[in-house]
């Protein structure tokens, strides 16, 4: 079955502690991205890669950090300064070339900080 | 910068009602409209896209969507909808380049009675 896995699907950490939320597509896709979505709020760019090794900062990139080390995978790690990390997250991918090819999303990973 | 404007956060629907979901964005240059659909509990998933030629686009589950270039509009239209339409809505805009990102709407949640 083509995919992408985030896991785990519920993870509770305590405040101060960083934390690596996982992300894996077995859909060939050069293009991986990570998004936060809060209520009312949609779905905001937090870090995308357009390529193995290479990554960019999106709109709220500020606490987050990522890595791009192979093709399927493309973890994020949510910081100690990260100032409100308690969302729900969602890992996306798509084919490169086409401007118009879709993302496809994965099952997300909700983030509780206590 | 590009953004997105939906225009509803919620709205409440009884079975077999129609929908008009708005959606407008502010980009001078040609873009691709993307809808997509978050029903509870599953992935995020595409509903329909346009990027050229007939304005009119048809997609899953008997909804369209309309692209009006003047008006910089991309209005979600069901002519009945049913309770297993319940979900979250989004609208998306991307630049038509090759590597741009998608920005999304804040979404709208659309509830159905029986």
């Amino acid at each position: 079955d083509g995919g992408i896995t985030q896991s785990p699907k519920y993870l509770f950490r305590k405040e101060g502690q960083n934390v690596t939320l996982s992300c894996e597509q077995n859909l060939n896709h050069d293009a991986m991205y990570w998004y936060r979505q809060d209520p009312g709020q949609g779905l905001r760019l937090i870090y995308y890669s357009q390529i193995v090794n290479d990554f960019q900062k999106g709109d709220i990139a500020e606490g987050y950090s990522v890595s791009r080390e192979k093709k399927e995978s493309f973890p994020l790690t949510v910081t100690s300064a990260q100032k409100n990390p308690t969302a729900f997250y969602l890992c996306a991918s798509r084919p490169s070339g086409l401007s118009y090819n879709e993302q496809f999303f994965g099952p997300g990973t909700r983030l509780t900080v206590l | 910068a590009q953004s997105v404007s939906q225009h509803n956060h919620h709205v409440i629907l009884s079975e077999a009602a129609s929908l008009e979901l708005g959606c407008n964005y502010s980009y001078g240059g040609t873009v691709n409209l993307f809808w997509y659909v978050q029903y509870p509990g599953q992935h995020l998933q595409l509903l329909l896209k346009y990027f050229s030629g007939d304005p009119l686009v048809k997609g899953i589950k008997g909804f369209e969507a309309e692209f009006i270039k003047s008006k910089f509009s991309f209005n979600l239209r069901k002519p009945s909808v049913q309770w297993s339409d319940t979900a979250e809505y989004f609208c998306a805009v991307n630049a038509n380049s090759g590597y741009s990102t998608l920005t999304f709407g804040k979404g709208t949640m659309l509830l159905v009675s029986p």
